[in-house]
């Protein structure tokens, strides 16, 4: 079955900076990559995906790249503030597939 | 929030009893999950559904089963509680008819057993 790897467990960074996580898929015919914050306590929140059919989508601050050959996907966001500090989930599904799989969660911590 | 709610959104029982936790939509979406939510595990899927009458094991679906009489409602039944089942359970629906992209979580419940 496809296997997600998230990294880094948990990132700090200074308010304003950027913030890049990465996550790594094992299976070839994965074609949908979802990311999604969860705030302490709150729901995981969908804040963007990208299909297999483009190379990268930007939404605001945040944007997803994907490189297929390579079988990864990274979440980058820009002008960090301390509103994106929570934990970050990435996933990964499978072309008709039924069920997500994610990562393990990368822990935002963005200091004033 | 996708129309979902999820009850109860406390529980606390103790080892050995039933548990029945309901995940309601309001949308008519086809596809419905089960996450449980554990720190260190992330989430992991214990059962979904893919229409009425129709389900699905996931990753961790032992000591746990579910039904779906209802397009709008998916119920998670524990029958015999036991602490490691001491969790957060996030219900999910796919707003895709096809397939299991475009999913959005239920506020969740957290369940004790002790």
């Amino acid at each position: 079955g496809e296997n997600v790897e998230q990294h880094p467990s948990t990132l700090s960074v200074q308010e304003g900076d950027s913030a890049v996580i990465k996550c790594t898929y094992s299976d070839s015919a994965s074609n949908y990559f979802p990311w999604y914050k969860q705030e302490l306590g709150k729901r995981p929140q969908l804040i963007i995906d990208i299909r297999s059919n483009v190379g990268e989508k930007k939404d605001q601050r945040i944007a997803v790249t994907l490189n297929k050959t390579a079988k990864h996907f990274s979440l980058h966001i820009t002008e960090t503030q301390p509103e994106d500090s929570a934990v970050y989930f990435c996933a990964a599904l499978k072309a008709a597939g039924n069920k997500l799989t994610f990562g393990g969660g990368t822990r935002v911590l963005v200091k004033p | 929030d996708a129309g979902i709610t999820q009850s109860p959104r406390h529980k606390v029982t103790e080892t050995g009893t039933p548990v029945t936790l309901r995940c309601h939509q309001t949308e008519n979406h086809r596809y419905m999950y089960w996450y449980r939510q554990d720190p260190g595990h992330g989430l992991r899927l214990i059962h979904y559904s893919y229409g009425v009458k129709d389900t699905d094991k996931g990753e961790v679906s032992d000591g746990y089963s579910v039904s779906r009489s209802k397009t709008e409602d998916f119920l998670l039944t524990l029958e015999s509680a036991t602490s490691s089942q001491t969790s957060v359970y996030f219900c999910a629906i796919s707003t895709s008819s096809g397939n299991a992209d475009t999913q959005y979580f239920g506020p969740g419940t957290r369940l004790t057993v002790l």
